[in-house]
């Protein structure tokens, strides 16, 4: 069955860098997007980007250009985000999500989600 | 970018009654390719979101068909045909049609 399994959650200093991963199973990685959401706790989901590991192409949101970047490890099925120079307001939970293949493009199968803190 | 708004933002309801959500587009979302990429999702206390309803209508694998998707341009509705307990948390509209992808602010479904 299809699962999107993240990491676990982190805990980082402002200034630093987090590095979340996703690892797929059940499907054929390079056929399907990953996309990437941020949700900070209690409020809305955002839509930071998506990365296509069949061909490394990546689209980011012009809030998160410069924040997020993404990769994708095909031979450990894996995608990744690094986050860079964080500040408090990067504090969210984070999910990897898929892209179905049936042309609709829409998030079928969601990761557990990823707690991160900002702290000092 | 695209502005999707959710009415209402709190909905009310007894068990096996019928409600329905408006997602209203700031842009039409209709694709060149004659797609209008305009998914629901919901997500449950605690739970990541899971996928509904896709291209406006169409019921994912899986979901309860009391569950139904409607609309077009830039008008859109979720309707649920008796609500049951699991039915309740929040429910977000989202778009993929033009770039970034972009969410309605979300319904909360709660018991009345």
């Amino acid at each position: 069955q299809v699962q999107l399994q993240q990491s676990g959650a982190e805990l980082a200093k402002p200034g630093t860098s987090v590095k979340l991963s996703c690892k797929a199973s059940g499907y054929t990685f390079t056929s399907y997007y990953i996309y990437w959401v941020k949700q900070r706790p209690g409020q809305g989901l955002e839509w930071i980007g998506y990365i296509y590991p069949g061909n490394g192409g990546t689209y980011y949101s012009e809030k998160f250009k410069g924040k997020a970047t993404f990769t994708a490890d095909t031979s450990s099925s894996t995608a990744y985000m690094l986050l860079g120079s964080l500040t408090p307001e990067d504090s969210a939970y984070y999910f990897c999500a898929r892209g179905a293949l049936d042309g609709s493009y829409a998030p079928d199968y969601w990761g557990q989600g990823v707690m991160v803190t900002v702290s000092s | 970018d695209v502005v999707l708004t959710q009415t209402p933002p709190t909905l009310s309801a007894t068990i096996g009654q019928s409600v329905s959500i408006s997602c209203r587009s700031s842009q039409s979302l209709l694709h060149s390719n004659g797609n209008t990429y305009l998914h629901w999702l919901l997500q449950r206390p605690g739970q990541s979101p899971q996928l509904l309803i896709y291209l406006v209508s169409r019921l994912e694998s899986g979901v309860p068909n009391r569950f139904s998707g409607s609309g077009s341009g830039t008008d859109f509705t979720l309707k649920i045909s008796g609500v049951e307990a699991e039915d309740l948390g929040v429910y977000y509209c989202v778009q993929g049609t033009h770039a970034p992808w972009t969410f309605g602010g979300g319904t909360k479904l709660e018991l009345k």
